[in-house]
């Protein structure tokens, strides 16, 4: 059964900091993990997919990696800014096909 | 390009009162999911569809909770009789294609349920 972690469950960091979030699976045989933003009252944003064969992925000042073997993704955010601040969450795809998620980490970004 | 539509945003009601919601996916997305968010854990997967074909029901309580896909656009989620533990956010997002291809999930705004 797939299981997903995401450390720290909550993140405050002064503004322009570089940060990293961390999702880790029991299962390494997934067929993609999706990273996404939540807003506080809102739905789920979409930030970055990355495929089972792809290593990473970047959008603008995010960047995703996977390691499958390890069962890792990071989600590295560069030269933070308070509009950053809202909960990550990441949801893995594996042999059901239907996405499990972890349980998020809440970031904070100070200005 | 509209996103996913969902309706209403709040709703309150007694304990053993039913209630439904409505989800309409982004236009030609195969694939829709109803997710339970409760206060401070990740999305749980209800209810997955492709097209109007159920995929995915192994986490619907299915004594309480009812999910159709009629003509396989638009999606009601049903709960009758609701319990206090029902209270919530219901999330619908809808994908291209669903099965072992790897689609992105695209969220609507989601419904926040509370039962008294």
């Amino acid at each position: 059964k797939q299981e997903v972690t995401q450390i720290p469950a909550a993140l405050s960091v002064p503004e322009g900091e570089n940060l990293v979030l961390n999702c880790s699976f029991t299962d390494s045989a997934i067929y993609n993990l999706q990273w996404f933003r939540q807003d506080p009252g809102k739905g789920l944003t979409s930030l970055l997919l990355i495929q089972s064969s792809q290593r990473e992925q970047t959008s603008g000042r995010l960047n995703a990696s996977l390691d499958k073997s390890s069962g890792r993704s990071t989600l590295y955010i560069a030269a933070s800014q308070p509009g950053d601040s809202a909960t990550y969450l990441c949801a893995v795809r594996s042999g059901t096909y239907k996405y499990i998620f972890g349980t998020g980490t809440r970031l904070k970004v100070l200005a | 390009e509209a996103g996913v539509a969902q309706s209403p945003r709040y709703k309150i009601i007694e304990k053993r009162q039913s209630v439904a919601f409505w989800c309409n996916p982004i236009s030609g997305h195969a694939t829709l999911y109803w997710y339970q968010q409760i206060l401070g854990q990740g999305p749980k997967l209800l209810i997955q569809f492709q097209n109007n074909g159920v995929v995915d029901d192994s986490q619907l309580p299915k004594d309480r909770f009812s999910a159709e896909r009629l003509k396989g656009v638009d999606s009601t989620l049903k709960i009758q009789p609701a319990k206090l533990e029902d209270s919530a956010v219901y999330l619908c997002a809808s994908s291209l294609m669903g099965g072992g291809t790897s689609y992105e999930q695209y969220f609507g705004p989601g419904t926040r349920l509370t039962v008294t």
